[in-house]
This record gives C-alpha cells, structure tokens and sequence, in this order.
C-alpha cells in the first residue's frame, strides 16, 4: 500500500500565478481533506471532498478551490497566488476515524 | 472558539528521562482527540485517537490519555529517534471531518 501521495514534492511560482497540487489517497479512503501548514504552526484546515462535493470549509478566500476525481484522487488549485500562501500543503484521507497524512507540497511564491 | 493549545513549545530531554506533553482544548462537541507525530519536512503521522474521558491508548514508549479538558501525551523513556514536533487535534460532529491543530511540541531528546 502506497499510503497517501502527492505530487509535485516542491513547487516555486510567482506571485499573481496560478497553481495545482494534487493528491492519491490511500487505498480504500473515498474522503480527502486538504491542510495548509505554515513553517512552526500546526496544519490549518483547507477543505475537504467527500462523493466529489466539498463537505467543509476552513477560512480560506475563494482563491483556493479543489476537486474530487471518481477515483477519489483530489487537486488544490490556488489563484492569483500571494507570498503569504508559501506553505506545505498537506493532502490527508480517511475512511471512518482515522485520517492519514501524504508527505506534502513544498509551495514558494516569490 | 474552537481552539487547541500544546504546551511546553519545545522540549529538550535527556535519553531515559520520561515527560509528558499538554494539550488542552476548547472544541465545542469534541468527537475525538487525535495524536500525530510530524518529522521536519515531512507529513504528519498518525499516532492515535481518543473519544472519552479517561481513554488511555499506547504504542511503544508513547501513551495518550484524555480528561474532560486535556489530553496528556507520556513519553516513557525516550530515546533520541523519538524526538519529532508532536501535534494534538480535536475534530466534532458526527464524522470524521475539519481537525482544529495546536502548534506542536518540538521534543528533542539527546544522548
């Protein structure tokens, strides 16, 4: 079982650009959440896919959107990028109550 | 405000020399209380996850246990593979969903 991974491992954009990060989840898991962790805080809570719908959402601006695949694969897009969105992104999936973390992209927007 | 505090920050440790990490919490409706351990660079892994008050769960050197108010992680003799960020997360609701992090606890533990 490969667990939970995600593609690409680091990515450094532009500020105004556009980008998007995408996430396998482990075998079996149907739900995905996405996290934006900032360097020394704990992950902060994006959104997260469930039957390809967003069921929640953080406090994040519209400038980050998502998507779910049949596959239950998943993509963060973020538009319009700011420096202040320089973060590692964390793709977690779950299936009942226990949620695994992918490796994460390393995202700078210089 | 649904909110999670760790405390110490960081902690240095002597190899052998047991301690306990805080974290307390104000999730309304908490449904579980989760435990990940975060190496730098790297996603954090799951460690364990409790549901009621006086819950105790353990894995090798590590046992988590839960109040009404707090969850305690106990490190029992460490050594210095142990020494990560551990992270503590309350999630609510009927399912699985959004986990409300804390700030971590940087642990180092020295030879």
């Amino acid at each position: 079982d490969a667990g939970v991974t995600q593609s690409p491992t680091h990515l450094i954009k532009t500020r105004g650009q556009q980008v998007t990060l995408r996430c396998s989840p482990k075998s079996g898991h149907d739900t995905v959440s996405w996290y934006q962790q900032a360097l020394g805080q704990g992950p902060q809570f994006i959104f997260q896919y469930y039957e390809e719908e967003e069921r929640q959402r953080g406090n994040f601006p519209d400038r980050f959107s998502g998507h779910q695949f049949p596959n239950y694969s998943s993509e963060l897009n973020v538009n319009a990028l700011l420096l202040g969105d320089s973060a590692l992104y964390l793709c977690a999936s779950s299936l009942w109550d226990e949620q695994y973390f992918g490796p994460g992209t390393r995202l700078t927007v210089t | 405000e649904d909110q999670v505090t760790q405390s110490p920050e960081a902690l240095r440790l002597q190899e052998g020399e047991s301690s306990s990490l805080n974290c307390s919490y104000t999730v309304s409706g908490l449904r579980g209380l989760f435990w990940y351990r975060q190496d730098p660079g790297k996603g954090p892994e799951f460690l364990f996850t409790l549901y009621s008050a006086g819950e105790e769960k353990e894995k090798e050197r590590l046992k988590a246990t839960l109040t009404k108010k707090e969850s305690f992680l106990h490190i029992t003799a460490p050594k210095p593979e142990d020494s990560a960020t551990y992270l503590c997360a309350g999630d609510r609701g009927s399912t699985l969903g959004r986990l409300y992090f804390g700030r971590g606890t940087q642990l180092t533990v020295w030879p």
